[in-house]
């Protein structure tokens, strides 16, 4: 069974420009959240999905930052016209419907640069 | 909202021996998960301990254990016959009970491990 699978590990952009970051939850998890970790910080919530839906976005910046996670196919961070403060490790984390609850498996992240 | 506060961003442990990383959270719930990650240089997000607000009985891990003192609010995590591999950054974690919710952490506790 993959573990939770996030790409690209290292993404540059130059300020202004679009990312897109991409993360695959381990197979049988519904549920994804992002985080965020700034150099020399803790991973601080963003947003949690399940299928289709956006459950708690409380942690996400109100202007540029998006996320989805469709029916089929991989839950995406978008950032629009970044700035150099994005630069910061992104995570992605995913847990099952049912079985043990409250453990979340993390990716390992995307390392995100701005110029 | 819950906090948690680690107080030790630097700790260092020679090999073989014991060491203990301090947590301690602030929240208005009875019930509740709490855990140990560990983040070596990868950067990836390993599980290391969990324990459930509810059990009394402190958690462990092989070389791992935690001491939690619900009334105190306090969880720390022992780590015995340190090795090598134990050099990271370790984070403690909270989180709400349901069938799934997002994870606080600390800021993290580097320990370096030293022969």
């Amino acid at each position: 069974n993959a573990g939770v699978m996030q790409n690209p590990r290292h993404l540059v952009r130059r300020r202004g420009q679009e990312a897109r970051l991409r993360c695959s939850p381990m197979k049988g998890h519904s549920h994804v959240y992002w985080y965020r970790q700034l150099p020399e910080e803790g991973l601080k919530f963003m947003v949690y999905l399940q299928k289709e839906n956006i459950i708690d976005e409380s942690g996400m910046p109100k202007e540029r930052f998006s996320a989805e996670f469709p029916k089929e196919g991989p839950s995406i961070l978008r950032i629009q016209q970044v700035v150099r403060g994005d630069s910061a490790a992104y995570f992605c984390a995913s847990s099952p419907i049912t079985g043990v609850q409250n453990i979340q498996y993390f990716g390992a992240g995307t390392r995100l640069s701005v110029l | 909202a819950q906090t948690v506060t680690q107080s030790q961003p630097e700790m260092s442990v020679q090999e073989a021996e014991t060491v203990t990383l301090s947590c301690t959270y602030d929240t208005s719930e009875s019930n509740y998960y709490l855990f140990w990650y560990k983040q070596p240089p990868s950067r990836q997000m390993i599980l290391v301990i969990r324990q459930e607000a509810y059990k009394q009985q402190n958690a462990t891990e092989n070389r791992f254990s935690v001491n939690f003192q619900k009334a105190a609010k306090s969880f720390s995590l022992k780590i015995s016959d340190s090795q090598l591999g134990d050099t990271a950054m370790y984070f403690c974690a909270f989180a709400y009970t349901g069938t799934a919710s997002k994870l606080t952490f600390g800021t993290g506790t580097r320990l370096q491990v030293t022969l």
